[in-house]
């Protein structure tokens, strides 16, 4: 079974650039995440779908954070404009929704400097 | 809104002793999930405990859900240095609601 793809895996860009995040979850898990995890802390949830559906969005800074899952399968986090604060590792995970089994499969992730 | 708390931050044993971190969420939680992330890698789930009270082991892990549901432990019996690695638990309000991790606990062991 493949496993949750993200890409780009590392990505260097100047403050008020912007950038963007590509996830494809894996085959027929309708919950997908987008975590953004800074250095030696836990992840933080920026947003939470339900197919194309967004559960939870609370934490996300939408004056520059922005995400779209369109189809209900891949999905895609964008910055705009960066800042250096952004710097951090971003999490794609995905869980089938079942009652019983709700485990969250996470990417490699995707490394952000802004500088 | 939410928080989940995990205590200590780091923790540095000898292989061999025991380990325990402890986690605490400021609500009420449906269930509560662990998860280990190796150094530069990602999250990967270990367990998941949905009754009050439940108990889980796996090996030589040993995993405590509370009764009220709001707190949760993790015991590594006899530590190696294959557990090395940093321990989240991750807690939700209802099913389906979102995922909420703790800041981790990160295990070293020296042998």
């Amino acid at each position: 079974e493949a496993g949750v793809a993200q890409s780009p895996r590392y990505k260097i860009i100047e403050k008020r650039q912007s950038v963007a995040f590509w996830c494809n979850p894996i085959s027929g898990h309708a919950t997908l995440y987008w975590y953004q995890q800074i250095l030696g802390q836990g992840p933080k949830l920026l947003i939470q779908f339900q197919n194309n559906g967004v559960v939870d969005d609370s934490q996300l800074p939408k004056d520059r954070f922005s995400a779209e899952r369109l189809k209900g399968v891949d999905s895609t986090l964008k910055i705009q404009p960066a800042k250096l604060e952004d710097s951090a590792v971003y999490l794609c995970a995905s869980s089938y929704r079942g009652l019983r089994n709700t485990e969250a499969f996470f990417g490699q992730g995707t490394r952000l400097t802004v500088v | 809104g939410q928080q989940v708390m995990q205590i200590p931050q780091y923790q540095h044993v000898q292989e061999g002793e025991d380990f325990t971190t402890y986690c605490n969420s400021s609500t009420t939680l449906s269930n509560i999930q662990w998860y280990k992330q190796r150094p530069g890698g990602h999250p990967v789930f270990l367990i998941q405990l949905v009754k009050s009270g439940e108990v889980k082991k796996q090996k030589r892990l040993t995993f405590q859900f509370g009764e009220a549901k709001k707190n949760s432990s993790l015991h590594i019996t006899a530590t190696q240095t294959t557990d090395v690695g940093t321990y989240f638990c991750a807690g939700r309000r209802q099913a389906g609601t979102a995922l909420i991790f703790g800041k981790g606990t990160t295990l070293s062991v020296s042998s």
